[in-house]
């Protein structure tokens, strides 16, 4: 099955500066899903790309999708405070539709 | 707020025993999906429904159990409780079951 794997596990960044994260797969994805947790809390949807190539921007964050379609990034453009929380990828892992998150990725955003 | 609800938010229980999760889905979602969450296991697939019909399977142990009602409603009834049980366990929407996936808050249990 696909395995996705985020990097890096957890990063600090100070306010204001940029960050980036990403997503690879050991196998083609078909559709890539990005949301955001607050620890405890339900998982908010941020964006989903499905396109080789393809990028969305929402507010400050741009994901985007290789050609290949086996990576995913996803990238904060001057963070501020409510960026901080824990990012996961997403996919579709199989052809029978069982769904795969990736480990996940703690943002801690300094003053 | 993502429009989908579970109850209860919070379960204490103990080992041997069973309780049923509940999960209505937003408004117009055909497709249910549960998630076991635990700090050793990340964030876990257990089961879809689709307008009623079971779509995809993930790590759902034996002792596990799921449906989705007419009205769309879903329950994740857990059996024989174990300590390795307590997580926080997530259901989710979406429209087609193809598409984004909107999470409800969990509920958290706890099993002592």
């Amino acid at each position: 099955s696909q395995e996705l794997e985020q990097s890096p596990q957890s990063l600090i960044v100070q306010e204001g500066k940029n960050l980036t994260i990403n997503c690879t797969s050991s196998k083609t994805l078909y559709g890539l899903y990005w949301y955001k947790q607050k620890y405890g809390e339900g998982l908010i949807f941020l964006m989903m790309l499905q396109k080789g190539g393809e990028e969305k921007s929402h507010e400050k964050i741009t994901a985007k999708l290789d050609e290949k379609k086996q990576q995913s990034s996803l990238h904060i453009t001057a963070s501020q405070p409510s960026h901080a929380g824990i990012y996961l990828c997403g996919a579709v892992s199989d052809s029978w539709g069982k769904f795969q998150f990736g480990a996940g990725t703690q943002v801690v955003v300094t003053p | 707020d993502s429009g989908v609800t579970q109850t209860p938010k919070h379960l204490i229980t103990a080992t041997g025993q069973r309780v049923t999760l509940r999960c209505s889905p937003r408004s117009g979602d055909l497709s249910v999906y549960w998630y076991q969450q635990s700090l050793d296991q990340g964030l876990q697939f257990l089961i879809q429904y689709y307008n009623g019909e079971e779509r995809a399977k993930g790590n759902i142990l034996e002792r596990f159990s799921a449906q989705q009602f007419p009205d769309l409603h879903s329950e994740l009834n857990l059996s024989s409780l174990e300590l390795g049980d307590s997580a926080l366990y997530f259901c989710a929407s979406s429209v087609s079951g193809e598409d984004e996936q909107f999470f409800g808050p969990g509920t958290r249990l706890t099993v002592l």
